[in-house]
């Protein structure tokens, strides 16, 4: 059954705490993202990878990191530099082949800072 | 001014009514235009994928661009209280791996339809 895992579904962090979130796909893409929603926001990008051990910043980096060692794998932390980490986490995933722009989204991980 | 314009609602139509949701964009460079279907606390999923002006059906959905007048529509025919959601419009200016990796979305109109 193919398609894109997060988790945890819930995180909650203490302010100054650094946290990872994770993603994983099995339909085999080279093209994985990660994106935050806030409410009455669109989506906006965070990072992108197009192969592993490559990736580039979206509009919104600053406060977060990522890496990209395997072709499955996306794990996004969030760290303390952060400034207003709450939110809403989406990791999406496209195939390469076409130059087809459809992306594909996982469940998404609820961020909660106490 | 954002790229892309959508109505947040929320909008609520009875059930088996024709639904219209619209984005308007005011980048020229765009071709390639999608909806995304999102309910609460989930995911989007991809509805509908269309490249230029013109009109693509599957099912009781339409998409619908007007790229003359930049702006995109979604229909939704038949309406059922399970399509109740927000629905994202998101477009981008060419073909990936040429650099066009960053898709726009809209902020998604939350739609109920009332049994």
């Amino acid at each position: 059954d193919g398609g894109i895992t997060q988790s945890p579904k819930y995180l909650f962090r203490k302010e100054g705490q650094n946290v990872t979130l994770s993603c994983e796909q099995n339909l085999n893409h080279d093209a994985m993202y990660w994106y935050r929603q806030d409410p009455g926001q669109g989506l906006r990008l965070i990072y992108y990878s197009q192969i592993v051990n490559d990736f580039q910043k979206g509009d919104i980096a600053e406060g977060y990191s990522v890496s990209r060692e395997k072709k499955e794998s996306f794990p996004l932390t969030v760290t303390s530099a952060q400034k207003n980490p709450t939110a809403f986490y989406l990791c999406a995933s496209r195939t390469t082949s076409g130059g087809y722009n459809e992306q594909f989204f996982g469940p998404g991980t609820r961020l909660t800072v106490l | 001014q954002k790229e892309v314009e959508q109505d947040p609602g929320p909008l609520s139509v009875p059930e088996g009514a024709i639904v219209s949701l619209n984005c308007t964009y005011s980048n020229s460079a765009f071709q390639y235009f999608m909806w995304y279907r999102q309910y609460s606390r989930k995911g989007p999923e991809l509805l509908m994928y269309t490249y230029s002006s013109g009109n693509k059906e599957d099912g009781r959905f339409t998409a619908q661009v007007d790229k003359s007048s930049k702006y995109i529509s979604l229909f939704i025919r038949d309406s059922q209280p399970s399509d109740s959601a927000t629905y994202l419009c998101a477009m981008n200016a060419g073909r990936a791996n040429f650099g066009n990796e960053k898709l726009t979305f809209g902020t998604g109109t939350r739609l109920t339809i009332i049994p």
